[in-house]
């Protein structure tokens, strides 16, 4: 059974803080994703990464990093928390373009 | 830039119904076509897959693919309460690493 996990499920954060969201996919899925996911904005890409130490910027990159070190973990860094990084966080992995992404179970991350 | 469009809803229907979701997309350089179901406070899950044009059966869903009009749909013949969701198209391009999703369509399933 596949599976993708997310470090937590429910996370507060204060303004400034450095935060850490990990995921991890069990499938030996090449690509890996970081997603956010607002009212009324639907799914927005933060980050995607192709193969190991490989990354690419989605459409919201700002305010972000990444880190792939290994195949089946794929973090997302918050360098300095602000409140609009309030959000539910998608990760998800998939083995090509031509296959779907798995999603884990998503974190919301709130920022005071 | 690619686009993928959905109505945002809320589409309505009845418990027993046949509930149709569309949806278009932009480049036609896309070769996958995915739909995806999210409740509420919950991550998307797969429903659907397409690649060809035409009809794909699993259930009581149907897929429908057309390429030339640049379309994608989802079909729910007798609609249950536990239907009611939020129902998000997906779209993969030859090549490309990036999935575009829409912005979603919910749907109420009235008992």
């Amino acid at each position: 059974d596949v599976k993708v996990t997310q470090s937590s499920r429910y996370l507060v954060k204060r303004t400034g803080e450095k935060v850490f969201l990990e995921c991890v996919q069990d499938m030996d899925h090449e690509n890996m994703f970081w997603y956010r996911q607002d009212p009324g904005l639907g799914l927005r890409l933060i980050y995607f990464s192709y193969d190991v130490k490989m990354k690419e910027k989605g459409d919201i990159p700002e305010g972000y990093s990444v880190s792939r070190e290994k195949k089946e973990r794929f973090s997302l860094i918050l360098e300095s928390a602000s409140t609009n990084q309030t959000s539910m966080y998608l990760c998800a992995s998939r083995q090509s373009s031509y296959n779907e992404q798995f999603f884990g179970p998503g974190t919301r991350l709130t920022v005071l | 830039q690619k686009e993928v469009e959905q109505n945002s809803g809320p589409l309505s229907v009845p418990e027993g119904a046949i509930a149709s979701l569309n949806c278009t997309y932009s480049d036609r350089g896309s070769q996958s076509f995915f739909w995806y179901r999210q409740y509420s406070g919950k991550s998307p899950e797969l429903i659907m897959f397409i690649y060809s044009n035409g009809d794909k059966e699993d259930g009581r869903f149907t897929a429908q693919l057309n390429k030339a009009s640049q379309y994608v749909s989802l079909l729910i013949r007798d609609s249950q309460p536990s239907d009611s969701a939020t129902y998000l198209c997906a779209v993969s391009y030859t090549g490309g690493f990036k999935t575009i999703f829409g912005a979603g369509t919910r749907l109420f399933v009235k008992a």
